[in-house]
């Protein structure tokens, strides 16, 4: 298996302009989770997908940021107007189907850095 | 809600030496999983173990152990003879249910061991 990837590793964007990030998650794997990365800090949740439901969603996912999973595959994240605020780690993990628990793989993250 | 509290921000040790990371998590859950990932320089996030609530038996995998202690809300991380290959950044994580049976994860801070030749 080939792990999560994700894509592109950097970006370097600036105040205003829109990106999109891209994650391929485990192919067996029906949960996706996408978190956000600050420096010095631990990764804090965004959002969730089973297959191709976004059930969850984090009061840290602002107006500005979308997630999408079509056919329960890849997922893109895409952040609109993009402020300085917004440069982090954003990182995609999955985890297969199972009871609570299950353990989430993380792919190598997007460093988005905003001008 | 869920927190996790990783106290120690750096450590730095000499090779050889053991080290131990702590960790102490806050939930009102009974069933509820721990972790532990590591996170070299690179970024990525390497899954080191997962611990349910009702496994108290501690845990050894090579030089890697952990104790899980439920009275006192801790899963500690010790690393036995050190390895310069084990710098990174140790993050301790705790699951919080979401819907149809699935986890987020709750991180601690996390603490970055430097390991010295």
């Amino acid at each position: 298996d080939t792990g999560v990837s994700q894509d592109p590793r950097h970006k370097i964007t600036k105040r205003g302009q829109n990106v999109t990030f891209r994650c391929d998650p485990i192919s067996e794997h029906n949960r996706l989770y996408w978190y956000r990365q600050t420096l010095g800090q631990g990764p804090e949740f965004l959002t969730y997908f089973q297959n191709e439901a976004q059930l969850e969603k984090s009061r840290l996912l602002s107006d500005r940021f979308s997630a999408e999973r079509p056919k329960g595959s890849f997922s893109t994240l895409e952040i609109q107007r993009t402020e300085q605020g917004d440069s982090a780690m954003y990182l995609c993990a999955s985890s297969g189907p199972g009871t609570l628990g299950d353990t989430q793989y993380f792919g190598p993250g997007t460093r988005l850095t905003v001008l | 809600a869920q927190k996790v509290t990783q106290a120690q921000t750096e450590i730095s040790v000499v090779e050889k030496e053991d080290v131990t990371l702590d960790c102490v998590y806050e939930t009102r859950d009974t069933t509820y999983y721990l972790f532990w990932y590591k996170q070299p320089p690179s970024g990525e996030l390497v899954f080191l173990i997962r611990r349910n609530s009702f496994d108290e038996q501690n845990e050894i995998s090579g030089r890697y152990s952990w104790n899980f202690q439920k009275s006192t809300s801790s899963f500690n991380f010790t690393i036995t003879a050190s390895q310069v290959v084990d710098s990174a950044v140790y993050f301790c994580a705790l699951s919080e249910a979401l819907i149809q049976g699935a986890q987020k994860l709750v991180f601690g801070q996390g603490t970055r061991l430097t390991i010295n030749p």
